[in-house]
């Protein structure tokens, strides 16, 4: 099993350019998790999918992001319009069943955005 | 609101000595305690959580709800465990939340 990933690893772009992120999760799994990780913080939930379906975005700026996972290919958090501000590191997780006891979120390797 | 709070950005210790990596958290539910860990040019994996009450690789960390603190401790710190650790909270999976909140994590750096 690859574990969970994650492309790009690395991606530039410019103010107002459209940042697509792909997460594919462990074969078996079914919920995805996204995160973001700004300098010197910690990471900070974003969302939570299950195939086809939002669970929960709270963590979703209102406006310029959106996240999906189709029934078929990856999990996509998109970012519209960038700005500087959204320069961060993205982090996927993937879980293999609707949580409860003993339930683990594995990490993928991170998208590294930078914004110019 | 849910927080964790890690008050060490950076900490130094020598091989052989005891660690501690101390971690706080404000939660009015039944938190779902854990410890995760960023070896160099790895990605994040769960290190233990405090359900399983397990050792995994010399650390061990207890749950103390009267002060709210999940301390992540070693007795002999190895070379291998330089590293960054982050502790996260998982509020109570029967509200139905399911997100990780994570500390801003410390660096533990072991000298030789």
């Amino acid at each position: 099993n690859a574990g969970v990933m994650q492309n790009p690893r690395h991606l530039v772009r410019r103010r107002g350019q459209e940042a697509r992120l792909r997460c594919s999760p462990m074969k078996g799994h079914s919920h995805v998790y996204w995160y973001r990780q700004l300098p010197e913080e910690g990471l900070k939930f974003m969302v939570y999918l299950q195939k086809e379906n939002i669970i929960d975005e709270s963590g979703m700026p209102k406006e310029r992001f959106s996240a999906e996972f189709p029934k078929e290919g990856p999990s996509i958090l998109r970012i519209q319009q960038v700005v500087r501000g959204d320069s961060a590191a993205y982090f996927c997780a993937s879980s293999p069943r609707a949580p409860g006891v003993q339930e683990t979120q594995y990490f993928g390797p991170g998208t590294r955005l930078l914004v110019l | 609101a849910q927080r964790v709070t890690q008050p060490e950005k950076l900490l130094s210790v020598f091989k052989g000595a005891p660690v501690e990596l101390k971690c706080n958290y404000s939660y009015s539910g039944s938190p779902e305690l854990f410890w995760y860990v960023q070896y160099s040019r790895q990605r994040l994996q769960l290190l233990l959580r405090h359900i399983s009450r397990e050792s995994i690789k010399g650390f061990t960390a207890d749950l103390n709800k009267g002060e709210t603190s999940f301390h992540l401790k070693k007795p002999f710190a190895q070379e291998e465990d330089s590293a960054m650790y982050y502790c996260a909270l998982m509020m109570d999976r029967r509200q139905g939340a399911q997100k990780l909140v994570f500390g801003q994590g410390t660096r533990l750096t072991i000298n030789p």
